[in-house]
């Protein structure tokens, strides 16, 4: 599994876009990059997923440049629901179903 | 929109005792796993399940846990004799496809004294 690095922690503002950068230098060709976010006492929930280039949701966007050794996860206007942590995840998917190595992930803090 | 559901909440027992914790995970998912997460610390993988048999276990899943898919509906995690540290919130999740979109559930937070 490739080993990804993250900033410990973050503030923002309400309505500030905010960028969370996530390295993975060791990332495999067959390996997709993953966010998940986090709420305390709460199961980590899905965010968006990725290979390559960019994708965007309802939630985040993903951009992933062209080396795939770092991806930036982004949350446009983000309110103060948007405290958690945010976990980037990196792996390849696999026949058995997928277990998730997760990191100590970025905490964001949104501060009115 | 479908959910994962876990049962207790919250569990406490005393050391040395036999836990069952429950989850009943998305209907049509195939793949199911247990996470732990102690007090400030990361979540850590335990085991995975798939076509009824355990697919993967990290280091942590050793002889004490087991885990048991049965019937169509019910994913259960024992701890045959539970330590201290042991405590810990218990996830539950479920996967319908080869993806990386695991469904969480709520947790258990599980305290032996």
């Amino acid at each position: 599994l490739a080993k990804t690095t993250q900033p410990i922690s973050m503030d923002s503002y309400e309505g500030q876009e905010v960028n969370i950068t996530c390295s993975h230098n060791n990332i495999a060709t067959n390996d997709y990059i993953t966010w998940y976010q986090q709420f305390p006492s709460q199961g980590p929930r899905f965010i968006i997923q990725g290979y390559k280039t960019k994708v965007t949701n309802e939630v985040a966007s993903l951009f992933i440049p062209a080396d795939r050794k770092s991806s930036t996860l982004s949350l446009p206007r983000v309110s103060l629901s948007d405290t958690a942590v945010y976990y980037c995840l990196v792996g390849v998917l696999n026949n058995a179903g997928n277990m998730l190595t997760f990191g100590g992930g970025t905490r964001l803090m949104v501060k009115p | 929109e479908p959910e994962v559901t876990q049962t207790p909440s919250h569990q406490v027992t005393q050391m040395g005792q036999e836990v069952i914790l429950r989850c009943v995970p998305i209907s049509n998912h195939l793949y199911f796993y247990w996470y732990r997460q102690i007090l400030g610390q990361k979540v850590e993988f335990l085991v995975s399940f798939y076509n009824n048999e355990i697919s993967e276990k990290s280091e942590i899943f050793d002889d004490q846990f087991s885990v048991e898919r049965p019937d169509g509906s019910n994913f259960t995690l024992k701890i045959r004799s539970t330590k201290l540290e042991d405590s810990a919130m218990y996830f539950c999740a479920s996967l319908r496809d080869q993806t990386y979109e695991q469904y969480f559930g709520p947790g258990t937070r599980l305290t032996v004294t």
